[in-house]
């Protein structure tokens, strides 16, 4: 596509329950990252891949965080047992590779109630 | 480990004048690439510029440029001939070229305010 693409924009739940987030990057890219933002602050690195391979997870808060990239395009992350600490936007961005530059999508509002 | 300071939580600047925003960092690498992301009301996340370190020569990009000063640390970004579409957050992210790990390092973030 045109350009990294989110969802949703925007999603509440309760606490406790599991949520997925999408990210489609854009076509030609090979790596994918996934940072959380919270407000006030600036965006927090959680995980990267490599095609499907996801060589650095060391920023995923906790075991409950999880993303996938089984084919080496469109990514998800899921948080299980979600807290309202976990309330942030999440960020997706690709890059043609390693090292290039990150073009960032419009980013998914969590709200944990 | 890196850290990425931005000293200005709010900026303002009148239409057509010239506002810089500061950025420092620490690091004991030598190669790297620090760069400056816009994110405007739309929450979008735009890249404005990059740098790399390896490089004297500062980078610019139309009305952005930047002032890298590798021993000071310092990587303040210029905005010439303000527009009101300016108004946004602006983020100094820095990135290590190290095997096997790619991100970003952002600092809290600037508000930048335009007025007319």
């Amino acid at each position: 596509g045109a350009g990294v693409s989110q969802s949703p924009r925007y999603k509440v739940t309760k606490r406790g329950q599991d949520v997925t987030l999408r990210c489609d990057p854009i076509s030609s890219h090979a790596t994918l990252y996934w940072y959380q933002q919270a407000l006030g602050q600036g965006p927090e690195f959680l995980t990267y891949f490599n095609y499907e391979a996801q060589p650095d997870k060391s920023g995923l808060p906790s075991d409950r965080f999880s993303a996938e990239r089984p084919e080496g395009s469109i990514s998800t992350l899921t948080i299980q047992r979600t807290e309202q600490r976990d309330s942030a936007m999440y960020r997706c961005a690709s890059s043609l590779g390693e090292g290039q530059p990150q073009h960032f999508g419009d980013g998914t509002r969590l709200s944990i109630l | 480990a890196q850290t990425v300071t931005q000293s200005q939580p709010e900026m303002s600047v009148q239409e057509a004048e010239t506002v810089t925003l500061s950025c420092t960092y620490d690091t004991s690498e030598s190669d790297y690439y620090l760069f400056w992301y816009k994110q405007p009301p739309s929450r979008q996340m735009i890249l404005v510029i990059r740098q790399e370190a390896y490089k004297q020569q500062n980078a610019t990009e139309n009305r952005f440029s930047v002032n890298f000063q590798k021993a000071a640390k310092s990587f303040s970004l210029k905005i010439s001939d303000s527009q009101l579409g300016d108004a946004a957050m602006y983020f100094c992210a820095y990135r290590i070229p190290v095997y096997n790990t790619d991100k970003l390092i952002f600092g809290t973030g600037t508000r930048l305010q335009v007025f007319p």
